[in-house]
């Protein structure tokens, strides 16, 4: 099975700082995955890649295949971006999906 | 579109007691998952189909049961609740299991 870590845990930042959080995995996979969950309770996909980096406005994601590792990075935060951000892969090849515990991101104004 | 639905919002059960958890989506997706999130946990997978008459078991089965009569429809049955299935339980769809998943809004359901 595989196992995802995300660090850190919850990090706060001021507005206008450049964040990163992290994932790690332990088995190798085709893609990955990052979702965002609102402080209201929606989840919404940000990025699926499966190498290299993607980019949607201040958001950029990158990966190792070969580390198994990823990051997701917010350039200018903002409060709005306040939100648990959540890591998944696929487990073991299978449709089925495993799902980190989420890095809880608030900025202040 | 309306992307995918969940209902009810929120539902408060008695020991015992069973309902059924709602889930719709109208994006003519095949798959389709059942997540349940506890505090402080990474979402898990209760249940998914991979098209209509078609489930499979994810991570945690034991208490919930499914069926896929459409492609639109997945329903999610609690029999004999128990204070362990309090959670938020999300329903999710996806055209293949290696693009990206749309969520529902999510049902708060507390068994006490």
């Amino acid at each position: 099975k595989n196992e995802v870590e995300q660090s850190p845990q919850n990090l706060t930042a001021q507005e206008g700082e450049f964040i990163t959080i992290n994932c790690s995995y332990s088995v190798g996979i085709s893609a990955l995955h990052w979702l965002q969950q609102h402080p209201g309770g929606g989840i919404v996909s940000l990025f699926m890649l499966s190498s290299g980096k993607k980019k949607h406005g201040r958001l950029i994601a990158t990966i190792n295949i070969q580390e198994k590792h990823s990051s997701l990075h917010i350039t200018a935060s903002h409060p709005r971006d306040s939100a648990v951000y959540i890591c998944a892969v696929p487990e073991g090849g299978s449709e089925k999906l495993v799902f980190g515990k989420g890095t809880k991101l608030t900025v202040n104004p | 579109n309306a992307g995918v639905t969940q209902t009810p919002k929120f539902r408060i059960l008695k020991i015992g007691q069973s309902m059924t958890l709602q889930c719709a989506q109208d994006m003519n997706h095949n798959y389709m998952y059942w997540y349940r999130q506890d505090p402080g946990m990474g979402l898990k997978l209760i249940y998914y189909s991979v098209g209509a008459g078609i489930t499979d078991k994810g991570e945690v089965p034991n208490g919930y049961n499914v069926s896929r009569s459409t492609t639109e429809d997945f329903p999610l049955r609690l029999e004999l609740a128990a204070p362990s299935q309090t959670s938020v339980y999300f329903c999710a769809s996806s055209y293949t299991p290696s693009v990206e998943q749309y969520f529902g809004p999510g049902t708060r359901l507390t068994v006490t």
